[in-house]
């Protein structure tokens, strides 16, 4: 039981499709991130908020457009995507930012796929 | 920047053989390790962590030990069972140029370990 939450647990979408991605986490913590899983790349950061504040942004294309209303929920709006935008998209959070030893805890990931 | 270098696998192994998977690392200043194990269909889950140098991290019989002079962060069992089988991350988190930290965890690419009865 991690504590965080992702919906929906798989999407397939058209390139001229527009969904969402959800997080919540269980935990109390104060900061998100979004990162992406491609096969055969390392995981990449997309987004990190922290307090609902967006304090980094990956050099993310603007097609994905990450929004935080509260410190338990973060979305990940997609729109006109690209078939190489198929991946698994995971949210993580933790306690704090600021501090490289703050754990983060991971959600379960959004298989995507883009046709 | 900072990376993370992996091992690369797949790694397969009998039940009760020891492991290691090799994690070396390029970070300034005082980066934390930590190693994350990812089952089949779920997210990743912490396995174990260091937050400074010869600090030894440990969890469900694995071990790794933050070596500063040879930036490395390996990770051991002495006798794995065909439940760990799962992708293995080192990663670090540490402070960028500026020396800020926003919690970014720099991963390695994983290293697939399957262990048969």
């Amino acid at each position: 039981e991690t504590g965080v939450t992702q919906t929906p647990r798989h999407l397939v979408m058209g390139m001229t499709n527009k969904k969402s991605l959800k997080c919540e986490q269980h935990l109390g913590h104060n900061a998100m991130y979004w990162y992406k899983q491609s096969a055969k790349k390392p995981l990449e950061l997309m987004f990190v908020y922290s307090l609902e504040e967006r304090v980094e942004n990956n050099s993310v294309p603007s097609r994905f457009s990450p929004e935080c209303p509260n410190s338990s929920h973060l979305f990940l709006h997609l729109h006109t995507l690209q078939p190489e935008d198929s991946a698994l998209y995971l949210c993580a959070s933790s306690r704090l930012t600021g501090t490289p030893q703050e754990t983060q805890y991971f959600g379960p990931g959004t298989r995507l796929l883009v046709l | 920047g900072n990376s993370v270098t992996q091992m690369e696998g797949p790694v397969t192994l009998s039940e009760e053989a020891f492991l290691t998977i090799n994690c070396t690392y390029t970070a300034t200043g005082y980066p934390s390790l930590f190693w994350y194990v990812q089952y089949p269909g779920e997210g990743l889950q912490l396995l174990l962590k260091a937050t400074k140098a010869d600090d030894k991290g440990s969890n469900k019989g694995f071990e790794a030990t933050y070596r500063k002079e040879t930036t490395s962060f390996h990770l051991e069992k002495g006798s794995v069972q065909v439940s760990d089988s799962a992708v293995y991350f080192c990663a670090l988190s540490g402070t960028n140029a500026g020396g800020t930290s926003y919690g970014k965890l720099t991963f390695g690419q994983g290293t697939i370990l399957t262990v048969h009865p």
